[in-house]
């Protein structure tokens, strides 16, 4: 297995410049999530998916989209980048089976600089 | 809400040093509790959990205990080595959610 894995790994972009950050996982696993790492900030949620066709809100939504047509891919889209999103991204999946605690596992990340 | 607060270091061992990572977290629920560690330059990987009250989750010689009286979760290891430098990030997620939520993270560089 591949486990999570993000493209690219590093992205340059002008402001408001879009595109969309790919994450792809082969463990059929439900839940996918998508988080930003800034420094002194830990991780912050950004979007989720328990399953195909279902997307919700993290904590710091705002700037971006997602959508979740197969169970594998989870892609985040930036329709107008700012430099306020020049961060690392992380996208994570686990296993969705209700009332059981499942690890979450993390891709490589995907560093956005913003200019 | 729920949050989770960890000392931020950064902290710097001599090798075979203990180290201890204080976590502390406030959640409306039963939480589980989650310790995970970032290697440079790589993304996150679960280091142990514990899932309910005075439970020891303990890997690679790291060990952390969920104590619900003082809503702690403190990091531990007897005797670090250089492999051990990394940041370590202890989070929380309430029952019947998908959502971990992070503390701010604390990098450890250990010497030799």
């Amino acid at each position: 297995n591949a486990g999570v894995t993000q493209t690219p790994k590093f992205q340059v972009l002008k402001t408001g410049q879009s595109m969309t950050l790919q994450c792809a996982q082969d463990m059929n696993h439900e839940y996918m999530s998508w988080y930003r790492q800034d420094p002194g900030m830990g991780l912050r949620l950004i979007h989720y998916s328990v399953g195909a066709g279902i997307t919700d809100q993290g904590e710091v939504p705002n700037g971006y989209n997602v959508s979740r047509s197969t169970t594998e891919d989870f892609p985040l889209r930036l329709l107008s980048a700012a430099p306020s999103q020049t961060s690392v991204y992380f996208c994570a999946s686990s296993y969705g089976t209700s009332g059981t605690v499942h690890e979450q596992y993390f891709g490589p990340g995907t560093r956005l600089t913003v200019t | 809400g729920n949050s989770v607060t960890q000392m931020e270091g950064p902290v710097t061992l001599s090798e075979e040093a203990f180290l201890t990572i204080n976590c502390t977290y406030t959640a409306t629920g039963y939480p589980s509790l989650f310790w995970y560690v970032q290697y440079p330059g790589e993304g996150l990987q679960l280091l142990l959990k514990a899932t309910k009250a005075d439970d020891k989750g303990s890997n690679k010689g790291f060990e952390a205990t969920y104590r619900k009286e003082t809503t702690s979760f403190h990091l531990e290891k007897g005797s670090v080595q250089v492999s051990d430098s990394a940041v370590y990030f202890c989070a929380l997620m309430e029952a019947g959610s998908y959502q971990l939520t992070f503390g701010k993270g604390t990098k450890l560089s250990v010497i030799p």
